[in-house]
């Protein structure tokens, strides 16, 4: 079974810019969740989209998107990029969504704002 | 402040030697996960702890759910090299999930 994949694996933008990053869940899970790792700020939620409904948000601005789409993958838009969204950039995949569901991360994309 | 606090923060050990590490939260949470992450790899789940005061063992690993649903323990036993990582901690409740920042286990040979 794959695993989770996520791309691209490494980006580089300047600031003012967009972003959009992708994540292919495990065939079968309809959830998908977006994390922020920062050595900072550690792992911190972004948004859960079940079944192509955002069903969970955390504290992030709006510039911080997302959308899933029929067959499960999901996409993350970080527009007008700020040097403090340089970070990894965490999706995970279950089956059922969180709350005790096992989460399933990828690798991981890295972004570096300059 | 972290909803979740970990500690410590750092922890460097020879081969062989016991460790525990912390996670407290003056919230209550439906579970707790604990995950290990190594460098370039996304967070691998350990063990899900679902009930006040329940006790997992996963070989060498030992986890503790507090009797109140606020705090775990994870405890190693002889720890190896090969346990080396980030050690994240993560609490769900109403649908949301809250990471610790982590301990970050070095564990020398």
């Amino acid at each position: 079974k794959a695993g989770v994949t996520q791309t691209p694996r490494y980006l580089i933008k300047t600031r003012g810019q967009q972003v959009t990053l992708s994540c292919s869940p495990i065939s079968g899970h309809r959830s998908v969740s977006w994390y922020q790792q920062t050595p900072g700020q550690g792992l911190q939620f972004l948004f859960e989209y079940f079944s192509e409904t955002q069903r969970n948000k955390g504290n992030f601005p709006g510039r911080f998107s997302g959308r899933q789409f029929s067959n499960s993958r999901s996409e993350m838009n970080v527009s007008t990029l700020e040097l403090g969204d340089s970070a990894l950039y965490l999706c995970a995949s279950s089956f059922g969504g969180l709350g005790g569901n096992e989460q399933f991360f990828g690798p991981g994309t890295r972004l570096t704002v300059l | 402040t972290q909803l979740l606090e970990q500690s410590p923060q750092f922890l460097s050990i020879q081969e062989g030697e016991n460790l525990t590490v912390y996670c407290n939260s003056s919230s209550v949470f439906s579970s707790l996960q604990w995950y290990r992450q190594e460098p370039g790899e996304g967070p691998v789940l350990l063990v899900t702890v679902v009930t006040g005061g329940e006790v997992k063992k996963l070989k060498r690993l030992t986890f503790q759910f507090g009797d109140a649903r606020k705090d775990s323990s994870l405890h190693i036993t002889a720890a190896q090299p090969g346990d080396t990582g980030l050690y994240l901690c993560a609490g769900v409740r109403n649908n949301d999930m809250r990471f610790g920042a982590g301990t970050r286990l070095t564990v020398k040979p």
